[in-house]
């Protein structure tokens, strides 16, 4: 059984401050990783993705992915409450035609 | 990001009625499409993965003679929820395939009452 894994939270970090966002993956053959945010009510909205090892930024956000140990991370620099939603960790099982498995994901509270 | 929409995006219908939920991906073509279900504070659950021009591939435990998908054109996707229950009451979402990535569309809630 293929699983992804996240700490469901909450996760609660003052504004301002750095979040960090965790996932372990159970498919050693994974080839492509993803972060999604989804705001309660609404479908999830791609934020990242990542394919090689390493950290890989995107204006407030940055990637990282470390394929030994199975692990991918998602941080976000100076929170906003506007952050404060659902992350979802995804992973391209591999040899998959596209098909992902979502992590339940983790719930980010950014207080004011 | 690529676009998907989604229509309707609510729906409230009475027990044993059918239901059709459109997606389109508006500025991308998407041989492949995905339907999920999220149930409330439930993550999403794949329910079945479409491929334009051939028959949907269904999940286990997912009724394919209930949930009946038809992928006509690389650029819509249908879902239709057949005789549904209240038990099938929930927040469906698809998604169309870009490279290796999957952009969702809006969501579809559907109450049967």
């Amino acid at each position: 059984q293929k699983e992804v894994e996240q700490n469901s939270g909450p996760l609660s970090v003052p504004e301002g401050a750095i979040a960090s966002l965790n996932c372990t993956y159970s498919d050693r053959g994974s080839q492509s990783f993803f972060w999604y945010r989804q705001y309660s009510g609404k479908s999830p909205e791609l934020i990242m993705f990542i394919y090689s090892n390493g950290d890989k930024e995107d204006g407030r956000f940055t990637a990282q992915l470390n394929k030994a140990s199975q692990y991918v991370s998602l941080l976000i620099r100076d929170s906003q409450p506007s952050d404060s939603a659902t992350y979802l960790c995804a992973v391209s099982p591999g040899g998959s035609q596209g098909n992902l498995i979502f992590g339940k994901g983790t719930k980010l509270s950014v207080k004011p | 990001g690529a676009v998907v929409s989604q229509h309707p995006s609510w729906v409230i219908c009475k027990s044993g009625t059918s239901v059709k939920i459109e997606c389109r991906s508006l500025d991308f073509q998407a041989t492949t499409m995905f339907w999920y279900r999220q149930f409330p504070k439930q993550s999403l659950m794949l329910m079945a993965t479409s491929n334009e021009g051939s028959k949907a591939t269904y999940e286990q435990g997912v009724e394919k003679d209930k949930f009946l998908i038809n992928h006509a054109s690389l650029t819509l996707s249908t879902l239709t929820v057949t005789s549904a229950h209240p038990e099938d009451s929930s927040f469906y979402i698809c998604s169309g395939q870009g490279n290796y990535e999957q952009y969702f569309g809006p969501g579809t809630r559907l109450t049967v009452t």
